[in-house]
């Protein structure tokens, strides 16, 4: 198996852009997570989804942020309009069982 | 200047030392348990996870430890390698309506040759 996929692995852009990043959770698994990491904050869930559907999104910063989950082999967390204070490394984590998630290389975001 | 960030404690021992890294969790609620690693640069890692109507796992040269009356956790490497240096999580599971797991601030382990 793959495990837990994510592109791009860094981003760099500027104030003011939107932002997408992705995330292909392991197959057969129907939980999927979205993390945020940072110095100040460690490492924070800002969403999951169930088979598909949004669960818990009370991490969501703010309205900037928003995700999806079209189908059980993708998702998506979009940021827009992107702040410097966003930047951060994003990780998206799957489980089969709820319980032990496993974690996808992470994408770096920079916003300048 | 320099952002202040979250300051992680930090163990460093000597190759084939034995290591114990401790965590304290926060809800006595909590029913399961994971170690994470995580390497620089690349996502946290799952070593061994815990449930809590157990006190004692062990896998491959770790073991894991729960003290329920304490809400304390912690995990021992045994002969540590330079390969084992990383930051090293501690996660609870909490119900909030939904199974959300917490992750502790973390421990760096610094190992030596």
């Amino acid at each position: 198996d793959a495990g837990v996929i994510q592109s791009p692995r860094h981003e760099v852009t500027e104030m003011g852009q939107e932002v997408t990043l992705r995330c292909k959770p392991i197959s057969g698994h129907d939980y999927l997570f979205w993390y945020r990491q940072t110095m100040m904050r460690g490492l924070e869930l800002l969403i999951y989804f169930n088979n598909n559907v949004p669960i818990d999104d009370s991490g969501m910063p703010e309205d900037r942020f928003s995700a999806k989950m079209p189908n059980a082999s993708f998702s998506t967390l979009k940021i827009q309009p992107s702040e410097p204070r966003d930047s951060a490394v994003y990780f998206c984590a799957s489980t089969r069982d709820g319980n032990t998630q496993y974690f996808g290389p992470g994408t770096r975001l920079t916003v300048l | 200047g320099e952002s202040v960030g979250l300051h992680l404690p930090t163990l460093s021992v000597q190759e084939g030392d034995n290591s114990i890294i401790n965590c304290a969790y926060s809800n006595s609620a909590s029913d399961y348990f994971i170690w994470y690693k995580q390497e620089s640069g690349k996502g946290p890692q799952f070593i061994i996870d815990i449930r809590s109507n157990m006190d004692k796992r062990q896998g491959q040269r770790v073991t894991v430890l729960l003290n329920k009356t304490v809400k304390h956790l912690s995990l021992q490497i045994a002969a540590t390698q330079p390969g084992d240096s990383a930051v090293y999580f501690c996660a609870e599971n909490i119900w909030t309506g939904f199974q959300k797991l917490v992750f502790g601030t973390g421990t760096r382990l610094l190992v030596s040759p």
